[in-house]
């Protein structure tokens, strides 16, 4: 099966710095990377995803990188701001219909 | 248009007791799946189905099993239930054309 790990853990930045977050993979099949941000007691939501047969994607303040040699990839959120303070998840899609998520990171975002 | 619910919400069981837990999308999605979540686990996958009347394991299946009702609905269920499975659980179902997952509210469950 598929094996997904994700650091840091935990990550503390200041408002306005850009923060980074890793993710490997270990199954070079896996060909679908989304990222999802869970605050305090709600459901997961999806806030970029990117297929294997790209390399980068943006979304305003949001980008995702994929390095499918190296099998891993990366979420990075530029200009960071309270409002992004939540848990950040990785995911990849194996075989077509399963998903392996990563242990989480925990953002704060100091004002 | 509800997305995915679940019920019920909150829930406390004794150790031995049995429940199911209920989802239910209305956004004519194939696939649906079943998740628990454990503090600084992240979420792993109990059971999938991948269309209505298949169903398949996951990463941790031992003392779960599921039921694709029909196209909307799938159920998990507890047959004896154990401290280990205090968790949240969180039902998704997915776009196959995307392969974006959509996550209903999660049910929180404790055993004693």
């Amino acid at each position: 099966g598929e094996n997904v790990e994700q650091h840091p853990s935990t990550l503390s930045v200041q408002e306005g710095d850009s923060a980074v977050i890793k993710c490997t993979y270990s199954d070079s099949a896996s060909n679908y990377f989304p990222w999802y941000k869970q605050e305090l007691g709600k459901r997961p939501q999806l806030i970029i995803d990117i297929r294997s047969n790209v390399g980068e994607k943006k979304d305003q303040r949001i980008a995702v990188t994929l390095n499918k040699t190296a099998k891993h990839f990366s979420l990075h959120i530029t200009e960071t701001q309270p409002e992004d303070s939540a848990v950040y998840f990785c995911a990849a899609k194996y075989n077509f219909n399963k998903f392996y998520f990563g242990s989480g990171t925990k953002l704060n975002v100091k004002p | 248009n509800a997305g995915v619910t679940q019920t019920p919400k909150f829930q406390v069981l004794k150790t031995g007791q049995s429940m199911t837990l209920q989802c239910a999308q209305d956004m004519n999605h194939n696939s649906m799946y079943w998740y628990r979540q454990d503090p600084g686990m992240g979420l792993r996958l109990i059971y999938y189905s991948a269309s209505e009347g298949t169903t398949d394991k996951g990463e941790v299946p031992n003392g779960y099993n599921v039921s694709r009702l029909n196209k909307r609905e799938f159920s998990l269920r507890l047959e004896s239930a154990a401290p280990s499975q205090t968790s949240v659980y969180f039902c998704a179902s997915r776009l196959a054309s995307t392969d974006t997952q959509y996550f209903g509210p999660g049910t929180r469950l404790t055993v004693l």
